[in-house]
């Protein structure tokens, strides 16, 4: 079964400063998708940003990007110029055709910008 | 996602009550799935169906069972609540057509079972 750790619990950002959180995943397949979601304080789940394995280059979204490291099973998240907005729970997630597209979730870093 | 409902939106229950849970969805896709999240302990599977004939359980799908209506309706329900299935539950769908495999997921549903 693949799992996924966020080693950071909680996390703390001056607003305008960069931030990045941490997420390291197992598993055995060479096909799989990565996701990073937000949930603010009003519960719901947002997508944030979405890598496909097969693609070396790193997604971006905006302030978002992530650096994927295939070999060492590394997917960070990168937020730029952060915002009041951006406190929330960030979820790392993933999925393969194995778990029937299932997301396997880790426990989530809580990001807090202060002004 | 508004494309993506759920009811009722909070509940509150005593244990051994029979509760549903609704999910519905205008997105058109076909794989719909439930979530539970406990505090601390993110997100965790319960089952997904692929179409109205296919049901999978999930990583904790004792408890509970499902019931997928139509495309767009998928259920679940507690036969008998119990305190530990307090939790906050999510529905969740994707595009089986397209090569993304990104989830939408509903608002959530906040569950207290007393």
């Amino acid at each position: 079964a693949q799992t996924v750790t966020q080693s950071q619990p909680e996390m703390s950002v001056q607003e305008a400063e960069t931030v990045t959180l941490s997420c390291t995943y197992d598993t055995s397949e060479s096909n799989y998708y990565l996701f990073w979601y937000k949930q603010p304080p009003s519960r719901q789940m947002i997508l944030v940003i979405r890598q496909e394995a097969y693609k070396q280059q790193n997604a971006t979204e905006n302030r978002f990007s992530v650096n994927f490291q295939k070999a060492a099973k590394s997917f960070s998240l990168k937020i730029s110029d952060s915002q009041l907005g951006d406190t929330a729970m960030y979820f790392c997630a993933f999925t393969s055709p194995n778990s029937g597209y299932a997301l396997n979730f880790g426990k989530g870093t809580s990001l807090l910008v202060t002004p | 996602d508004a494309d993506v409902t759920q009811t009722p939106r909070n509940r509150i229950t005593k244990t051994g009550k029979r509760i549903m849970l609704e999910c519905s969805q205008t997105k058109g896709h076909d794989r719909m799935y439930w979530y539970r999240q406990d505090p601390g302990l993110g997100l965790r599977l319960i089952y997904y169906s692929f179409d109205v004939k296919d049901i999978n359980k999930g990583e904790i799908s004792d408890g509970y069972s499902v019931s997928r209506q139509a495309q767009a309706k998928f259920s679940l329900s507690l036969e008998s609540a119990i305190p530990n299935q307090t939790a906050l539950y999510f529905c969740a769908t994707s595009d089986n057509r397209v090569r993304e495999e990104t989830q939408y997921f509903g608002p959530g549903t906040r569950l207290l079972v007393l």
